[in-house]
């Protein structure tokens, strides 16, 4: 069965550094999500893109975040800047008509 | 507006019985409602959904029942078992063929179903 794979499975990282986050959604999917879920909380919607292009995101989606689709694969989440409260675990998701698909995240541990 | 609440934070039920997870929203342009399982440390896999058209919606042993009137949706887990230990999260978002549709998660259910 299709699934939808990140990478890495954990990234340490220090404050005000770079990190992108990977994902590879189900094939045939059009529709591409990014969810975080600081520990122990519920999971918080980030952005959505479709058509190569952003169509709705949070307030958590700041200037330090982008997305990216960089190949037909791939579908990328950087931080530009990273700060302590971005520690937590990064989902991505795929969806092509209803139900939305997640991955199994990435753990992102900001010290 | 946007928030969706659920309960109890947690539940303790005995192998067999019925666990039960509510949760209730505001906005009345969601129409599609989820419900998914996590484990620890695996992303969140989809239970079974249903839209506001229906009351209820039964898979196997997963029932949601739907009252769109009082804006509640619940979770039914029929003859629980050890394995359906997991934290639940309900959700709701405007319709799946918006292509946005971002899910407003509630907070989620830690079940443990003791043996």
């Amino acid at each position: 069965e299709p699934e939808v794979t990140q990478t890495p499975s954990h990234q340490v990282t220090q404050m005000g550094q770079e990190v992108i986050l990977r994902c590879v959604p189900i094939s045939n999917h059009l529709y591409f999500y990014w969810y975080r879920q600081i520990l122990g909380q519920k999971v918080e919607f980030l952005v959505s893109f479709y058509n190569n292009e952003i169509s709705e995101k949070s307030e958590i989606f700041d200037d330090q975040f982008s997305v990216e689709r960089p190949d037909g694969s791939n579908f990328t989440l950087k931080i530009r800047s990273t700060k302590l409260e971005d520690s937590a675990m990064y989902f991505c998701a795929s969806k092509k008509e209803y139900e939305q698909y997640f991955g199994p995240g990435t753990r992102l541990t900001v010290t | 507006q946007q928030q969706v609440k659920q309960s109890p934070q947690s539940l303790i039920v005995q192998k067999g019985g019925i666990s039960i997870i509510n949760c209730a929203y505001e906005n009345t342009a969601f129409d599609y409602f989820p419900w998914y399982q996590q484990f620890p440390g695996k992303g969140p896999a989809l239970l079974i959904a249903i839209r506001p058209d229906v009351s209820e919606k039964k898979e196997g042993r997963f029932t949601i029942s739907f009252n769109k009137s009082a804006k509640q949706f619940s979770l039914h887990i029929m003859d629980s078992q050890p394995g359906d230990s997991a934290t639940y999260f309900c959700a709701a978002s405007r319709s799946p063929h918006n292509y946005g549709q971002n899910f407003v998660f509630g907070p989620g259910t830690r079940l443990s179903v003791l043996p």
